[in-house]
């Protein structure tokens, strides 16, 4: 089955640069869209990059996605960082099936 | 604007069904997948399946296969999504999202809106 692997957390100070990575398990992670989402506590997900590297109308250009076919990977770049960024982001992608794949998930904190 | 409403959280005995609904607004009902995410405390997300509400066409996930049932009322725009047999280990906060892609075109690669999640809690 298709996997995809986030760390579990990761923290920085608020102006620093933060990347998240999303790792797939099989397969070439550049053959099916990656989406990341944020989910603040108590909140539904809300998509921060969307079809790997396009941004939702609304979402800061601090928020960047890209793809690493060399690593199979995906990531999650968010510059400037600002406290109200904390949160737990999410990879999403989906398999041969359509069936959605999601990252476990990662803990952002900023302090 | 777009919005998803769900009803309310449910409290459910072991063994139980729960029927979670999502009422959609703001855009063409039947043109869009419908899909279903669940959160477990403190867990990450699940997708549980998806709904295709123009036919009623579903796609499940393998471990939700025979317990779980999405069904549609194009009348009033409204998505659901049953659970049965339910056990301890389903409790989680369940969340519609609305899919991208005009039916029945696929894949369907993601959502752009969510609604406000659904409190499940199954304790006897």
């Amino acid at each position: 089955n298709f996997m995809l692997t986030q760390p579990h957390s990761v923290s920085e100070s608020p102006g620093k640069t933060v990347t998240i990575s999303c790792t797939g398990s099989s397969g070439s992670i550049a053959s099916n869209y990656v989406q990341w989402y944020q989910q603040r506590p108590g909140s539904a997900p809300t998509t921060v990059i969307y079809e790997d590297n396009q941004r939702p109308s609304g979402v800061p250009d601090r928020f960047s996605g890209s793809i690493d076919s060399s690593s199979n990977s995906a990531s999650l770049t968010i510059s400037g960082l600002k406290t109200e960024d904390e949160a737990d982001y999410y990879c999403q992608s989906y398999d041969s099936s359509n069936v959605w794949v999601f990252g476990g998930g990662t803990k952002l904190t900023v302090l | 604007q777009v919005q998803l409403v769900q009803s309310g959280a449910e409290v459910k005995k072991p063994g139980a069904s729960v029927k979670v609904s999502c009422k959609a607004s703001g855009y063409t009902f039947t043109g869009y997948y419908m899909h279903w995410v669940r959160q477990a405390p403190g867990q990450g997300l699940e997708w549980m399946g998806r709904i295709n509400p123009n036919s009623g066409g579903t796609n499940y996930a393998q471990k939700f296969q025979g317990r779980v049932t999405m069904t549609r009322d194009t009348s009033i725009s409204t998505a659901y999504m049953e659970l049965s047999r339910l056990r301890s280990d389903d409790t989680a906060v369940y969340y519609c999202a609305k899919g991208i892609v005009v039916v029945p075109a696929s894949p369907d690669p993601h959502s752009d809106y969510w609604g406000q999640g659904t409190l499940v809690t199954v304790s006897s």
